[in-house]
């Protein structure tokens, strides 16, 4: 479990402002970096992924920075709204891994104010 | 489309009491997973099952827990005896894992929330 650093804990954004989380990871076969995201009294659900041959993924608001060299990969929300307040999770995996298990971080709880 | 299904979705029992956690995947899904949440230890991975056959289960805590899966389209995960140090939100969740290479998207159920008194 302490293969997955999360950072920071929790987080308060503005409207309008940039939210970043960020992940630090130990486990070089890890080839696969999600981020999760959880809405109080809800399961987590995959909010969006990178592969490591690529250095960024962008889907709408939300992009995945990775720099594989400092074993890093980043979350950032764009015009940060309201209703992004949730708890956000990286859960990096890999094949070597033993089969399917994900490695959640601890989380983000992310609130934004209107 | 119907997405991972738990029960109960709340339960409140006695200590010492025993607690059956039931959960259906996502139709066609060949992996499934048991997660427990709580503000102490955030999300645990405690067993998963590939295609009906526990694969890893070393998150299970101790032998009060136990995991079922008789079929490709239910689950079970036991508590007995319980003990207030089992109240946490348990997720079930399921996946579809194509090949090795491919990523691993999790699809979680809504959860059970236990309260152990």
């Amino acid at each position: 479990q302490q293969q997955v650093k999360q950072s920071p804990q929790s987080l308060i954004v503005q409207k309008g402002g940039i939210s970043i989380i960020n992940c630090a990871y130990e486990n070089t076969a890890f080839d696969y970096f999600p981020w999760y995201q959880q809405f109080p009294g809800k399961g987590p659900a995959l909010l969006i992924a990178i592969r490591p041959d690529v250095s960024e993924k962008k889907e709408g608001r939300f992009t995945i920075s990775f720099n594989k060299s400092a074993k890093q990969f980043s979350l950032h929300i764009m015009d940060s709204q309201p209703g992004d307040s949730a708890t956000y999770f990286c859960a990096p995996w890999g094949q070597e891994t033993s089969g399917s298990r994900l490695t959640f971080g601890e989380g983000t709880q992310l609130t934004v104010n209107p | 489309d119907a997405g991972v299904i738990q029960s109960p979705r709340h339960e409140v029992t006695e200590m010492g009491q025993e607690v059956t956690l039931r959960c259906k995947p996502i139709s066609g899904h060949n992996s499934l997973f048991w997660y427990r949440q709580t503000m102490m230890r955030g999300l645990e991975l405690l067993i998963y099952f590939n295609n009906n056959v526990p694969i890893d289960d070393s998150g299970m805590p101790e032998d009060r827990f136990s995991a079922k899966m008789p079929n490709a389209s239910f689950s079970t995960l036991k508590i007995q005896p319980s003990e207030p140090r089992d109240s946490a939100v348990y997720f079930c969740a399921s996946s579809l894992r194509i090949s090795l290479r491919s990523g691993n998207t999790i699809y979680f159920g809504e959860g059970s929330w236990l309260t152990v008194v």
